[in-house]
């Protein structure tokens, strides 16, 4: 079975401090790993994707996300939070092969001044 | 290259009415999915098209339909509205629609059911 889950509905953080947004799957098959940013009134748009080459992935906008799979994790972190970043994240798994994704529940980033 | 585009941006219906969205795919791309996302439910996948056939399904009644034309573009109907089937409905488009490609999302369709 497939799923996607994130550990937190809203992280506050501010400017300038660490960002992490947490993601742990469950997948049948080695799957691709991706995180989709959405900012409001927007579409999603993709932050980075992971698809068994390096564990660790970097994306745009200072993002990375290292994929564990000892720990079925893919957690996204950033080093200094920028105010523009603040929006709702999701982590998407799609097994191998197979041509469905699974969308996590969505991360609500929220930045302070 | 031009991105995913939705028509219309925003709707309006009453219940019982049916509605009809419109997805043109990233040209090339072959794969088009719908997603439907509410505050309370989040995304949940409507269904996918490759090559004018319906390829994968989610878990929705059967008054959400779709079809895909020979171009890719893609048309999404929803019959008897339900004040529930409020949402915004995004459209995505990849090549091929395999694990591991990036799928490009379209604005989305606002659409209210009153």
């Amino acid at each position: 079975a497939q799923s996607v889950t994130q550990l937190d509905s809203h992280v506050s953080v501010s400017e300038g401090t660490p960002v992490l947004l947490r993601c742990n799957y469950s997948s049948s098959y080695s799957p691709s790993l991706f995180w989709y940013v959405q900012h409001p009134n927007k579409g999603l748009q993709l932050l980075l994707k992971y698809t068994s080459a390096a564990t660790l992935v970097k994306g745009i906008n200072g993002f990375e996300a290292e994929f564990k799979k000892s720990e079925t994790s893919f957690h996204l972190t950033k080093p200094s939070a920028h105010m523009s970043d603040a929006a709702e994240y999701f982590c998407v798994v799609s097994p191998y092969n197979f041509n469905k994704f699974y969308f996590g529940s969505g991360t609500k980033l929220n930045v302070k001044p | 290259k031009a991105g995913v585009t939705q028509t219309p941006r925003y709707l309006i219906k009453t219940r019982g009415q049916q509605v009809t969205l419109s997805c043109s795919p990233i040209s090339g791309h072959r794969s088009v999915s719908w997603y439907q996302q509410t505050p309370g439910q989040g995304l949940q996948f409507l269904f996918e098209y490759f090559s004018e056939t319906q390829r994968n399904k989610g878990n929705f009644p059967g008054r959400f339909s779709g079809r895909q034309f020979s171009n890719s573009r893609s048309e999404m109907n929803v019959s008897t509205l339900e004040l529930g089937d409020s949402a915004l409905y995004l459209c995505a488009s990849s090549l091929a629609g395999v694990s591991v490609d990036e799928q490009f999302f379209g604005p989305g369709t606002r659409l209210t059911v009153l």
